[in-house]
């Protein structure tokens, strides 16, 4: 399978803390994304991150990407409680636009 | 306002029976795509059409037909449902070209019983 993993797969943290989500991918990419799902929504775009890039930051975000190990992180500094979500990272290679997501990582940040 | 809408949000229906879920985006983007969510939330491609033509097809079964008519629409029909198709159908769209975002519709639960 080209999926990626994702780890944790899940997260329970206090509001105010750091939440960090770790992906590994398989195969080679021309850019890394991060998306958020809402419980019972669609995906929102967080983040893109280049293959030639090695850190990004966006707000509270911070995602890192090391591609001879294939893997990224997405750190969210001070948690609040609306960043309980589902996190995914997704890879694409080519121009056909086709994301290849990971496993996903459930965060729970309680108030 | 809404940037990609999807009808109808819930979809239950009984196994044999053919459904269509519509898709609609007013972003002006060229490329749209069908994404299956599973019961464990995996997300997985299914389609994707660039300007009305078919651009990616994932090994889905033919039972799935997706239907262009225009670049703003991307439908998806469903024949003979099987249990299995049980998952959340999310449409996306994009502006051409690996370095888009993809902008996610809402999504379509659809339950067959």
């Amino acid at each position: 399978s080209q999926q990626g993993e994702e780890d944790p797969q899940a997260l329970s943290i206090q509001e105010g803390e750091n939440a960090t989500m770790n992906c590994s991918y398989k195969t080679s990419i021309n850019n890394l994304q991060w998306y958020r799902q809402n419980s019972g929504r669609g995906l929102v775009h967080l983040i893109l991150i280049r293959s030639n890039e090695r850190e990004k930051h966006s707000g509270r975000l911070r995602v890192t990407l090391d591609t001879s190990k294939k893997s990224s992180s997405l750190l969210i500094t001070a948690s609040r409680a609306a960043d309980t979500a589902s996190y995914f990272c997704a890879t694409i290679w080519d121009q056909g636009g086709k994301l290849i997501f990971g496993q996903g990582t459930e965060l729970s940040v309680k108030p | 306002d809404t940037a990609v809408s999807q009808t109808p949000k819930y979809l239950v229906t009984q196994m044999g029976n053919d459904k269509s879920i519509k898709c609609e985006q007013n972003l002006g983007h060229d490329t749209m795509y069908w994404y299956k969510q599973d019961s464990k939330k995996f997300l997985k491609i299914m389609f994707s059409y660039n300007n009305k033509e078919l651009i990616i097809n994932e090994t889905v079964p033919n039972r799935f037909s997706p239907k262009s008519p225009d670049k703003a629409h991307l439908n998806l029909h469903i024949n003979s449902l099987e249990l299995g198709d049980s998952a959340v159908y999310f449409c996306a769209s994009s502006p051409w070209g690996t370095t888009n975002e993809q902008f996610f519709g809402p999504g379509t639960r659809l339950t067959v019983l």
